[in-house]
């Protein structure tokens, strides 16, 4: 199984300011004939499920907000938000759909300091 | 518009069974494959499986293989989660999600706990 490997576990940032959440597959999750990386992050809140924001890699969900945005390609991969709201508080995972079981990171905590 | 419907919280003994539904609404039931995510209290997602929903072919991520079931009913546009001999490790949010190789629909998710 591919393990994704989220770093930190928890962020504190105050509001305004940038929040960079990383994330490291075990192996790489580019494929190259078609060059996308299978690689989504979600947005959980509590009692919600969650909340598909990025896939692709870098391709946006409809109707989430431009300061949300992914990057990175083959191992490594970071989901930044730009101008942090209050609103952004939550949990965050990345998901791999590369290879059979789909894997998610641990998830990391985003606060507001 | 698309909607992803779970049943409600369930409350059982160990060695029970439960069945979680989960009715779709808003496109075509059949063409996306339906996908199952367990979460502990406190804990991170975990990927069960996956039915497909033309053929009704289940298939189950290692653990959850024996006493968990994917079944379908398309005449009614849902699928089903059915958990049998419940142990008290079971107690968790089960979350139904539409798949498009990412999960861009999700219940609401049905919480089951196990509890003498």
């Amino acid at each position: 199984d591919i393990v994704m490997t989220q770093s930190p576990d928890s962020l504190a940032v105050s509001l305004g300011e940038r929040a960079t959440i990383n994330c490291q597959s075990s192996q790489s999750i580019l494929y190259r004939t078609n060059n996308k990386n299978y690689l989504a992050w979600y947005q959980q809140k509590p009692g919600q499920p969650p909340k598909v924001l990025i896939y692709w890699g870098s391709t946006r969900e409809s109707g989430v907000p431009e300061r949300i945005s992914g990057s990175g390609s083959g191992t490594d991969f970071t989901l930044t938000i730009s101008s942090l709201q209050a609103e952004d508080v939550a949990v965050y995972y990345c998901q791999q759909y590369y290879n059979t079981p789909p894997t998610f990171g641990q998830g990391t905590k985003l606060e507001i300091k | 518009q698309v909607q992803l419907v779970q049943s409600g919280s369930e409350l059982k003994q160990p060695g029970a069974s439960v069945k979680v539904s989960c009715k779709a609404s808003g496109y075509t039931f059949t063409t996306y494959d339906i996908i199952w995510v367990r979460q502990a209290p406190g804990q991170g997602l975990e990927w069960m499986g996956w039915i497909n929903t033309n053929t009704g072919k289940p298939t189950y991520a290692q653990g959850f293989t024996g006493r968990f079931v994917f079944s379908l009913d398309t005449s009614v546009s849902t699928a089903y989660l059915e958990i049998s001999s419940l142990k008290t490790e079971d107690t968790a949010v089960y979350f139904c999600a539409r798949d498009q190789r990412y999960y861009d629909y999700w219940g609401q998710g049905t919480l089951v706990t196990v509890s003498s």
